[in-house]
């Protein structure tokens, strides 16, 4: 069975620091993208950061490039997020999906809990 | 701010049929892009329900359809289920923004 289990969030002042893991189970991680998409509280999803399986290609969304590292440990089936010089609009869920391709393209196949981030002086 | 828009809420009886569509642009589903659609019941983490346009993942029930009408998807659920209610979202990928964007969302609800 596929588990993606998020940990590391809490309560953070602005311009702050904080780095998020995925423990990865039940697969073998390094065939698989993988993805980290927060929701802000009431709101909807949205793409933070994908990295390739190698760890050598990584896209991020506008907001958080250059701010927000994404990075893998094969080694330890794990993913993680260092997110730098927080703010409040960062304050959400995150979430950390496996990637399935189909047709060239990914999808969303599981994801973990999500561990919450809140950014707030 | 979505670039792949939704209605916001859809309602039906036990048993009815809704339908919810995910309105892109020449970047995203315009531009032939495969949609996705997940399922998110509150406080839960979203579930995938439809890749590729109209493929089920093994487990999901064969009440949810996924269709695409030229550049026009949508997603179905027949037999309408109070389970049902949830807030459903699509998913494309987008040239301009060099990545993978989520509609609105559209909040489902059982009357």
């Amino acid at each position: 069975e596929v588990q993606l289990v998020e940990s590391g969030g809490g309560l953070v002042q602005p311009g702050g620091s904080l780095r998020l893991s995925c423990a990865a189970s039940g697969f073998i991680f390094n065939n698989h993208w993988m993805s980290w998409v927060r929701q802000a509280p009431g709101k909807g999803l949205e793409s933070v950061a994908n990295i390739k399986q190698d760890g050598n290609e990584k896209n991020y969304v506008d907001s958080v490039r250059g701010r927000f590292t994404i990075s893998r440990d094969n080694a330890k089936n794990s993913l993680n997020l260092q997110m730098n010089s927080l703010r409040a609009e960062d304050t959400a869920v995150y979430y950390c999906a496996r990637e399935m391709i189909y047709n060239s393209r990914s999808h969303h196949d599981s994801w973990g809990q999500g561990t919450l981030v809140t950014v707030s002086s | 701010q979505s670039v792949l828009t939704q209605p916001p809420s859809v309602s039906g009886a036990p048993g009815q049929r809704v339908t919810i569509s995910c309105t892109g642009s020449s970047s995203n589903i315009e531009a032939g892009y495969d949609v996705n659609w997940y399922q998110q019941i509150p406080g839960t983490a979203p579930k995938l329900l439809i890749y590729g346009n109209n493929n089920r993942p093994s487990g999901v029930p064969d009440r949810f359809s996924g269709s695409r009408s030229g550049t026009s998807p949508s997603l179905a659920i027949t037999g309408l289920q109070a389970e049902d209610e949830a807030d459903y979202y699509c998913q494309s990928f987008d040239d301009n923004l060099g990545g993978y964007v989520f509609g609105t969302g559209t909040k489902v609800t059982v009357l």
